[in-house]
């Protein structure tokens, strides 16, 4: 079975201070590795994908298949990246396989 | 990036009433979407894949009498909550992807659907 999990409910950090947003997972095979961000009042909108190995809005996360974690991190938190974040996992990419979601963690930026 | 919508955003029923949720893909084609179920503060549950011209597969513990999917179009799947009781208020959201994308492509999400059953 697929599973996602995201030890933190709520991760508050000053603005300028880093961010890391932890994600383990449990898969048999080679999964894709999601991080998803919803703001205040929004839709859940894709943050970064591993397979794009490309960094978002200054966040960057790198798929560790030893320890099975995909940490979201951020060297310096600005006050706009305050919403919920979700690690989710699917099947290998091309295979349109279903999204597991971790349970979220909130993450709050304060002055 | 393509958007996918949702009606209602927000519907309140009596109990025993049906109620049907629309998820559109407004820019491009799905020949599958997803149906998920959020309770408050808790994370998102994967109800049921929606496949077009097919019936729709279900995850375990889902009752598919109760949470009826069709997917007539290649641009509109609705879920129909049957009966609906207090215990099925809860946010509902659907995804999906461009088919043209393939399995590779980005899941688009709607901004969800809130039922209140009194």
């Amino acid at each position: 079975a697929q599973r996602v999990t995201q030890p933190e409910k709520l991760l508050s950090v000053f603005k300028g201070a880093p961010v890391e947003l932890k994600c383990n997972y449990s898969y048999s095979g080679s999964p894709e590795l999601f991080w998803y961000v919803q703001y205040s009042r929004q839709r859940l909108q894709l943050l970064l994908r591993h397979i794009s190995r490309e960094s978002i809005k200054g966040f960057t996360a790198d798929l560790n298949k030893g320890e099975t974690s995909f940490h979201l991190k951020k060297p310096f938190a600005q006050e706009e990246d305050s919403a919920m974040y979700y690690c989710a996992l699917s099947g290998p990419a091309g295979t349109a396989s279903k999204l597991t979601f971790g349970t979220g963690t909130r993450l709050q930026v304060t002055l | 990036g393509a958007v996918v919508s949702q009606h209602p955003s927000w519907v309140i029923c009596k109990s025993g009433t049906s109620v049907k949720i629309e998820c559109r893909s407004l820019d491009f084609q799905a020949t599958t979407m997803f149906w998920y179920r959020q309770f408050p503060k808790q994370s998102l549950m994967l109800m049921a894949t929606s496949n077009e011209g097919s019936k729709a597969t279900y995850e375990q513990g889902v009752e598919k009498d109760k949470f009826l999917i069709n997917h007539a179009s290649l641009t509109l799947s609705t879920l129909t909550v049957t009966s609906a009781h207090p215990e099925d208020s809860s946010f509902y959201i659907c995804s999906a992807r461009d088919r043209l994308a393939g399995g590779a492509g980005e899941l688009f999400f709607g901004e969800g659907s809130r039922l209140t059953v009194l």
